[in-house]
């Protein structure tokens, strides 16, 4: 069935440092992808989305560029801020159904 | 982008009660929601999808008669935990969109529901 995977956590990093955060998709049709980001004890917010091949998707700094020849959608950050410190998941969304597919979440802790 | 307001937050219950959970959208109509459990660090578990005025359509392995759903109206979804039970303790969240599945779903603050 549709998954998504992701690079497993946590992810520390000093502060001005620059994130990779992997993930890949089953290549299921053509999805269209997600990064979501979850602040501590908070629900989800969306980032950045692309929904079709070669897109790039971009949001406060971070970067996603919708890869079909290797189905990945890796976020990546210049340079990381303390407040970036959350848990980021990637996600598929179906065209005919329209659920929302996710990853298992990247923790990322960003220290001063 | 649109807002969606879920309530309570946090709900602590006794074992055996039942709990209800609200999911609101209140800047748009939202003919189809989502409600979903994340255990701790993990991701999120699609529970089941609702569309208003009809029944909810559960995921394998969802329970439909401890997990009620109701979608009554377009800006109000309920999640009813019946007779809970401690490995029921988890944090919910709903998601809500207008529209068709290419739609962005937006999602509430999540509920921690502990039963004690």
């Amino acid at each position: 069935g549709d998954s998504v995977t992701q690079m497993e956590g946590p992810v520390t990093l000093s502060e001005e440092a620059f994130l990779t955060i992997n993930c890949t998709y089953t290549a299921t049709g053509y999805p269209s992808l997600f990064w979501y980001v979850q602040y501590p004890g908070e629900g989800l917010q969306l980032l950045l989305k692309a929904t079709k091949a070669d897109d790039k998707g971009s949001n406060k700094g971070f970067e996603a560029t919708y890869r079909k020849e290797t189905t990945s959608f890796h976020l990546e950050k210049g340079s990381v801020q303390v407040s970036d410190s959350a848990v980021y998941f990637c996600a598929r969304r179906g065209s005919n159904t329209g659920k929302l597919i996710f990853g298992q979440g990247t923790t990322l802790q960003v220290k001063p | 982008g649109a807002v969606v307001s879920q309530h309570p937050s946090r709900v602590i219950c006794k074992s055996g009660t039942s709990v209800k959970i609200e999911c609101r959208s209140l800047d748009f109509q939202a003919t189809t929601m989502f409600w979903y459990r994340q255990f701790p660090k993990q991701s999120l578990m699609l529970m089941a999808t609702s569309n208003e005025g009809s029944k909810a359509t559960y995921e394998q392995g969802v329970e439909k008669d401890k997990f009620l759903i109701n979608h009554a109206s377009l800006t109000l979804s309920t999640l009813t935990v019946t007779s809970a039970h401690p490995e029921d303790s988890s944090f919910y969240i709903c998601s809500a969109r207008d529209g068709s599945a290419n739609t962005e779903a937006f999602f509430g603050q999540g509920t921690r529901l502990t039963v004690v």
